[in-house]
Order: structure tokens, then C-alpha cells, then sequence
């Protein structure tokens, strides 16, 4: 079946360290992006790709930075967690023709101490 | 002026009514129109998406679309609670960006 993946769900982890977020979808996209979102609040595109070795910064500048090597996948790296890097980030991907809707996938919760 | 306006409630309904969920967009040259449903702390999930002038319907849910006003709304058919959620508007304007409203909290009273 056709989906977009996201681990971990949920990560808890020490200031000063380095995570990666993982986000891989088997529906055969060009397009993948990463929002952040904060409870209740909007989302923020942090990161895009419209394809292999394509990558851009979003509107909200983040500290965080993405590859992409693979089609399928499109992973987020911070390279020094802060507790302002707390909050909830999903990934999401779509097709480059048609009407561009995105598909999101169940979202990483991150949580810096 | 941000590219997508919501009014961002909480708009409340009793059950059986009609919800009219609306947005505004700054970009005459967008196409596409999306409503997204985002239950608290889970992904935003497409509802149903519109590009042409007037209703499309999809079971209890009808986007509209009027491109003269830079209007889309989304109508709820016979709310239930399950429907209570935030109801994201989403735009691809322009060169193909993507951009999405702040949400309505929608609440559907028993």
C-alpha cells in the first residue's frame, strides 16, 4: 500500500545532541516537504524538494538541514538540539504533475530537555 | 497580508446542522484549493480538493469555489462529534508554492 512513513513517532532527547528525523514514502512523489508545527498553531514549511539532489529552506528559518539521495526518501538532520527544536514536524510529499495535494505522514514529536 | 485567511473560531455546531467552514486567498493566480481535517496532535488529512469555479461534493462535504472572490468554503452535511476537529485551507498559488491557512477549530456538540 501506497504511504508516507515517519520515525521515530516520538523522540525525547538531551540539549547539544545530534537527531535524525526519517521520513521515506512508497507513492512514487517527486515532491517531499517538512513542516513544523507547535500545538494549536499553523504549520511552517522548514524544508523542500522537488526531486534527487534538490533541496530548498522553507519560510521559517530553521537550524536543521535535509538530503536527498533517494526519491523515497528525505530525511531531517539537526545537528545540536535545542530545547527551542521542540515541537511536532511532518513530512509530507506529492506528485509534480496534477493538482499538487500533499499527503502528510503521521508526524515526528520531538522534545528537547 | 498572509497568501490564505481563515477565521480561526472555534466555531461550535449541534449535531445534525450544517457547518460553513471559510477561507480567503491573495494569489488570483492559484488553481488549486484543498481542505485538509487535523485532529489534535495528529497530521492534517485531505478531505477533498477543488480547481473549477462552483461545488464539488464528496459524500457529506461540498468545497465551493468562487475564483472572482478569492473565496473557498467547505460545507459539513449532518455534523457528528467525529467531525470536531481543525480544518486547514491550503492554496497552490503561483509557481506551484503551497501555502495553508492557520485553521478553523471546528466543535460539534452532541
Amino acid at each position: 500500500e501506497a504511504d508516507i512513513y515517519q520515525t521515530p513517532r516520538y523522540l525525547v532527547i538531551g540539549t547539544g545532541k545530534k537527531i535524525t528525523l526519517e521520513c521515506s514514502q512508497t507513492m512514487g512523489h517527486d515532491k517531499m516537504y517538512w513542516y513544523q508545527q507547535d500545538p494549536g498553531m499553523e504549520l511552517h514549511l522548514i524544508h523542500y524538494s522537488y526531486g534527487v539532489n534538490s533541496t530548498e529552506k522553507g519560510d521559517l528559518s530553521s537550524e536543521s538541514t535535509v538530503s536527498r539521495i533517494r526519491t523515497e526518501h528525505f530525511p531531517l538532520t539537526l545537528e545540536s538540539a535545542r530545547p527551542s527544536h521542540t515541537s511536532q514536524y511532518l513530512c509530507a510529499s506529492s506528485e509534480r504533475q496534477g493538482a499538487y495535494e500533499q499527503y502528510f505522514g503521521p508526524g515526528t514529536r520531538l522534545t528537547v530537555t | 497580508q498572509k497568501e490564505v485567511e481563515q477565521n480561526s473560531g472555534p466555531l461550535s455546531v449541534p449535531e445534525g446542522a450544517i457547518a460553513s467552514l471559510n477561507c480567503t486567498y491573495s494569489d488570483r493566480g492559484s488553481q488549486s484549493f484543498f481542505w485538509y481535517r487535523q485532529y489534535s496532535g495528529k497530521s492534517p488529512e485531505l478531505i477533498m480538493f477543488i480547481y473549477s469555479n462552483g461545488d464539488k461534493e464528496d459524500g457529506r462535504f461540498t468545497a465551493q469555489l468562487n475564483k472572482a472572490s478569492q473565496y473557498v468554503s467547505l460545507l459539513i452535511r449532518d455534523s457528528q462529534p467525529s467531525d470536531s476537529a481543525t480544518y486547514l485551507c491550503a492554496v497552490c498559488g503561483t509557481g506551484n508554492q503551497f501555502y495553508f491557512g492557520t485553521g478553523t477549530s471546528l466543535t460539534v456538540i452532541p
